[in-house]
């Protein structure tokens, strides 16, 4: 069974704050998402990485950065908290090419305040 | 980059009566349809996926259909029941890395 968790459920962090989410996988996957989930806009994926030290821009990139030093973990930063970063963070996982479902984490809702 | 629109953003139904949500997406390229649940409070979860060689695919009461000249696919809930009420998520990926591009969401209840 997969198993995909992220490093809190809740967190509130002030403006200007730098801010890390984790995500670890217990499956062996190659590649590695993050999205936020806003009511109204959907899932929307802010990065994704396919392997170990890579990683791709998605849709909505800016004002985030992230990093995947081991292939289990893959990291979410906020380099400078603003308040519009306020929203639920979903990260998952998929096996590798051809095998195509997306196992996600619980998510985490970040406040920014 | 690649577009999904999902409509209706939400949808009342009676249970035993059939649930419909639709999906349209915008290139061409794209070759794989997934469907996702998200229960209240939980994590979304696949429910049914298409690949653009197959019309249509069914499992129990959900079905999926594709049409890729309209570039539109659709999610069918028959005999729907309380535990079906979610949202539902549609999305289209080109392959490669696996990138999909979700929809914006259907808010599905099921009134008893």
């Amino acid at each position: 069974d997969v198993k995909v968790t992220q490093s809190s459920r809740y967190l509130v962090k002030r403006t200007g704050e730098k801010v890390f989410l984790e995500c670890v996988q217990d499956m062996d996957h190659e590649n590695m998402f993050w999205y936020r989930q806003d009511p109204g806009l959907g899932l929307r994926l802010i990065y994704f990485s396919y392997d170990v030290k890579m990683k791709e821009k998605g849709d909505i990139p800016e004002g985030y950065s992230v990093s995947r030093e081991k292939k289990e973990r893959f990291s979410l930063i906020l380099e400078s908290a603003s308040t519009n970063q306020t929203s639920m963070y979903l990260c998952a996982s998929s096996l590798s090419p051809g095998f195509y479902e997306q196992y996600f984490g619980p998510g985490t809702r970040l406040t920014v305040t | 980059g690649e577009n999904v629109e999902q409509h209706p953003s939400t949808l009342s139904v009676q249970e035993g009566d059939s649930a419909v949500i639709k999906c349209t997406y915008s290139d061409s390229a794209s070759n794989y349809f997934p469907w996702y649940k998200q229960e209240l409070g939980k994590r979304p979860q696949l429910i049914i996926d298409i690949r653009s060689n197959v019309g249509e695919k069914k499992d129990q009461r959900i079905a999926v259909t594709l049409n890729k000249t309209a570039k539109h696919f659709s999610l069918h809930i028959t005999e729907t029941q309380p535990e079906d009420s979610a949202v539902y998520f549609c999305a289209a990926s080109t392959g490669g890395y696996q990138k999909v591009t979700f929809g914006t969401g259907t808010k599905l209840q099921v009134i008893p």
